[in-house]
């Protein structure tokens, strides 16, 4: 069983739809959760960032964590064409070495 | 405001030949690494290293070297070229306060 599961499957939704994206994990240490954004052809950018359990919202994104579940989510409301990309979660336990366990990435597209 | 910058974006090379791949960060980072990220497989730890003169084997250690002579580089080194090393390489730098990954642009890599 790897760290992180994250289903890779592409998802395709009409522009201004909400868009849910989920990781599972099973290392119970894991106290750092992260999502980055990944554009075709660029670097990973950090999107979202939580510390423990709890829900952060930044503007149209919204990082839930439920460590009892150990399960966490990406919600973006009113999807823009823009937020077209790879959304790849990563999480660590914080030892100080920062080895980010990373999903395999979910590719969205959001239609016109 | 330059951030992590890897050169070159783009390189073929022949089996058997050898290069390095260049990673700078100007954000005083004690942490760098590299991955590797392969479609199915998502990202990919090579190596990394927690401060100058210090550096460790991640996942996918085998073929690369890489040395940390100052806190604002870490070049990787392909030793001898090899098919299955096609890939896309990303370099990554934070510090050890939080966990926060800032990645580089890439270096997409052809070994023909």
């Amino acid at each position: 069983q790897k760290e992180v599961e994250q289903d890779p499957g592409p998802l395709s939704v009409p522009e201004g739809a909400i868009v849910s994206l989920n990781c599972t994990y099973s290392n119970s240490a894991f106290q750092y959760f992260m999502w980055y954004r990944q554009y075709s052809r660029k670097g990973p950018e950090l999107l979202m960032y939580t510390y423990s359990s709890g829900n952060k919202e930044d503007g149209r994104f919204t990082a839930q964590v439920d460590k009892s579940s150990k399960y966490i989510s990406l919600f973006i409301r009113d999807s823009q064409p823009s937020d077209s990309a790879t959304y790849l979660c990563a999480m660590s336990a914080g030892y100080g070495n920062n080895r980010l366990a990373f999903g395999k990435g979910n590719q969205v597209v959001v239609i016109p | 405001n330059a951030g992590v910058t890897q050169t070159p974006k783009f390189q073929v090379l022949k089996t058997g030949q050898s290069m390095t791949l260049q990673c700078a960060q100007d954000m005083n980072h004690e942490y760098m690494s590299w991955y590797r990220q392969d479609p199915g497989m998502g990202l990919r730890l090579i190596h990394y290293s927690v401060g100058a003169g210090i550096t460790d084997q991640g996942e996918v250690p085998n073929g690369y070297n890489v040395s940390r002579s100052t806190t604002e580089d870490f070049p990787l080194r392909l030793l001898s070229a090899a098919p299955s090393q096609t890939s896309v390489y990303f370099c990554a730098s934070s510090s050890t306060v939080d966990e926060k990954l800032f990645f580089g642009s890439g270096t997409q890599l052809s070994v023909l």
